[in-house]
């Protein structure tokens, strides 16, 4: 099965900074690729995703890329804020595969300080 | 609020215990995931529903946990026996066949505490 590695597992940066968390997978099949942030006592939230026929995908602050020969995929904030202080999953899934499990990292917590 | 609901949102029981779980998905949202996660880890996938039909199970669903759906709308997750490994949040997702990349919407989740 798929198998998701994720890095780091904590990450501290200035109120400003940039912060890149990176993440690599197993399954070559695999060609969707989405970043939750997940606040305290909440469930997972979309940020941004990425299908595996783009090499990048930016959404204001935020910008994920896709190294299909590498298999790895990275997550890009800038101009990090307070309010960005979260853990961050990655995942990987096969879509159109009847199968519907998203495989999650095991989480990088951010803490932007001001 | 149309997001995804889950009930209780906290369970303390003792081991040895039943206890039951609920979700609300989405309205309309065909499709329904249960994951569980533990402490500093990511979300583990344990079962999805297609409207009514059970179509996956994950190997970490063993015998003492069962997830029904029976008009395909909410959900419940059962685990009988309870045991000290299950303390963990067990979160309720859902999603759409007809929505771009079948994103999918989180609950809150229910946090269990085993005794």
């Amino acid at each position: 099965g798929e198998n998701v590695e994720q890095h780091p597992s904590t990450l501290s940066v200035q109120e400003g900074d940039s912060a890149v968390i990176k993440c690599t997978y197993s399954d070559s099949a695999s060609n969707y690729f989405p970043w939750y942030k997940q606040e305290l006592g909440k469930g997972p939230q979309l940020i941004i995703d990425i299908r595996s026929n783009v090499g990048e995908k930016k959404d204001q602050r935020i910008a994920v890329t896709l190294n299909k020969t590498a298999k790895h995929f990275s997550l890009h904030i800038t101009e990090t804020q307070p309010e960005d202080s979260a853990v961050y999953f990655c995942a990987a899934h096969l879509l159109n595969s009847g199968y519907s499990t998203l495989t999650f990292g095991k989480g990088t917590m951010l803490l932007v300080s001001p | 609020d149309t997001g995804v609901s889950q009930d209780p949102r906290h369970k303390i029981t003792k081991r040895g215990q039943n206890v039951t779980f609920r979700c609300d998905p989405i309205s309309e949202h065909n499709r329904l995931y249960w994951y569980r996660q533990t402490l500093g880890q990511g979300p583990e996938f344990l079962t999805y529903f297609q409207n009514e039909a059970q179509l996956e199970k994950s190997r970490l669903l063993s015998d003492r946990f069962s997830a029904e759906r029976p008009k395909g709308s909410f959900s419940t997750l059962e685990i009988q026996r309870t045991e000290q490994g299950d303390s963990a949040m067990y979160l309720c997702a859902s999603s759409s066949r007809d929505y771009p990349d079948n994103e999918q919407f989180f609950g809150p989740g229910t946090r269990l505490t085993v005794l």
